[in-house]
């Protein structure tokens, strides 16, 4: 098993609409997590991190499970400029102040008129 | 800030030359990571350093590829002889570990061996 699966997509969805992406761990002591919006041909850009309780920042809204090892990103009223690839994240601490980060493959969106 | 600064943006070489890829992080940050994507494999981490120290070298594919950081502001990829599989595009990103670890991407070396 992968340590942080996605799925690939991509998610076809028209201007407007809500969407959802998961992405699963297997790491039950990893400690972080984040999500990265990457553009074609650009570098990954944070988009934001994911907190124990939930949280949400504008239209996106990120949450964690941890009992059943995933996190998850929410974008309500899609617009056309969301169209990227959206990459979860974990990070799993070493002890002494560093850490192992791992990237899921990314879920591709594409938003359409 | 300017950012992650990496230079080349893009490589292209002959199979068997060395190529020497670099990343300046942004100032302040004591953490660096080399990461490789590839349509097939992903993000792949290759390296990370904190404090210019190596912590995690694990990613590395084999010997032909070394890393440096001889200090905090400047980190040096080579790979030694290079090969076609070796195309990718190579990104450098930096973080502040105390700041919820989040790390920033700079444009990242498009490498094309030929």
């Amino acid at each position: 098993r992968k340590e942080v699966e996605q799925d690939p997509g991509p998610f076809n969805v028209p201007e407007g609409a809500t969407v959802a992406f998961n992405c699963t761990y297997s790491n039950s002591a990893s400690q972080s997590f984040f999500w990265y919006r990457q553009d074609c041909r650009k570098e990954p850009k944070l988009l934001m991190s994911v907190y124990s309780s939930g949280n949400e920042d504008g239209r996106f809204t990120a949450q964690l499970n941890r009992a059943s090892q995933y996190i998850s990103l929410l974008i309500r009223d899609s617009k056309l400029s969301d169209s990227a690839t959206y990459l979860c994240v974990v990070n799993n601490f070493q002890g002494g102040g560093s850490y192992i980060p791992t990237f899921g493959r990314g879920t591709s969106l594409i938003v359409h008129p | 800030d300017a950012g992650v600064i990496q230079s080349p943006r893009h490589e292209v070489t002959e199979m068997g030359q060395e190529v020497t890829l670099r990343c300046k992080p942004i100032s302040g940050h004591n953490s660096l990571f080399w990461y490789r994507q590839t349509m097939m494999r992903g993000l792949e981490l290759l390296i990370y350093f904190n404090n210019n120290v190596p912590i995690d070298d694990s990613g590395m594919p084999e010997d032909r590829f070394s890393a440096k950081m001889p200090n905090a502001s400047f980190s040096t990829l080579k790979i030694q002889p290079s090969e076609p599989r070796d195309s990718a595009v190579y990104f450098c990103a930096s973080s502040l570990v105390l700041a919820n670890y989040e790390q920033y991407f700079g444009p990242g070396t498009r490498l094309t061996v030929t």
